[in-house]
């Protein structure tokens, strides 16, 4: 079974700090994209980050960046200058690429203070 | 322009009802998506629309729930006999095809709570 495991059900930085989210899966696939998603208290996710399998170096995004280890299954989330408005869930998910629907782990809640 | 758009918001039936969830995808995305959020988890895989055919449909729980698209863009989810265990948000995303290239856009989600 291909399973997406977020093992940090809360986090809590102080603005303008750094934080990093945790994120294993499992999976015999050797091609998949992981994604991470943020989802706010209004409930629309919003994706944050993307990473191919294939590709060796770390995704970026702004203040957003990914540490992914294939051979360990990891995929890290690492978000740089905290700001309150970063406050929200934040999903790890997983999709092999025969397939088209995304696999979501149980996210972790992310409290940015003042 | 516009993103996905769900409705209702929010709805609360009796158990045994009949509900339906509708979806409005992203003009011109073909490929629509639904997931159900239980509370305290993260989005589970419902069923994969790809144009007006069901490309994947292995997450549907039981024959209590069935989607449609007949036209390739509004989407309706649709649950018969509610039970209890059937209160979650019901989230649908649209892309402009298929595979992870391309970004899933989510909607606010319908909350079905089921008394």
């Amino acid at each position: 079974a291909q399973t997406v495991t977020q093992s940090q059900p809360e986090m809590s930085v102080q603005e303008a700090e750094t934080v990093t989210l945790s994120c294993t899966y499992d999976t015999s696939e050797n091609n998949y994209y992981l994604f991470w998603y943020k989802q706010p208290p209004s409930r629309q996710m919003i994706l944050v980050i993307r990473q191919e399998a294939y590709k060796q170096q770390n995704a970026t995004e702004n203040r957003f960046s990914v540490n992914f280890q294939k051979a360990a299954k990891s995929f890290s989330l690492k978000i740089s200058d905290s700001q309150l408005g970063d406050t929200a869930m934040y999903f790890c998910a997983f999709s092999p690429y025969n397939t088209d629907k995304l696999i979501f782990g149980t996210g972790t809640r992310l409290q940015v203070f003042p | 322009g516009a993103g996905v758009s769900q409705t209702p918001s929010n709805k609360v039936t009796e158990k045994g009802k009949y509900v339906e969830l509708r979806c409005d995808p992203i003009s011109g995305h073909t490929a629509l998506y639904w997931y159900r959020q239980s509370l305290g988890q993260g989005p589970e895989f419902l069923i994969y629309f790809q144009g007006t055919g069901a490309a994947d449909d292995s997450g549907l729980p039981n024959d209590r729930f069935f989607a449609v698209r007949p036209e390739g863009s509004v989407s309706t989810l649709k649950i018969q006999r509610t039970e209890r265990g059937d209160s979650a948000v019901y989230l649908c995303a649209s892309s402009q095809g298929p595979g992870g290239h391309n970004e899933q856009f989510f909607g606010p989600g319908t909350r079905l709570t089921v008394l």
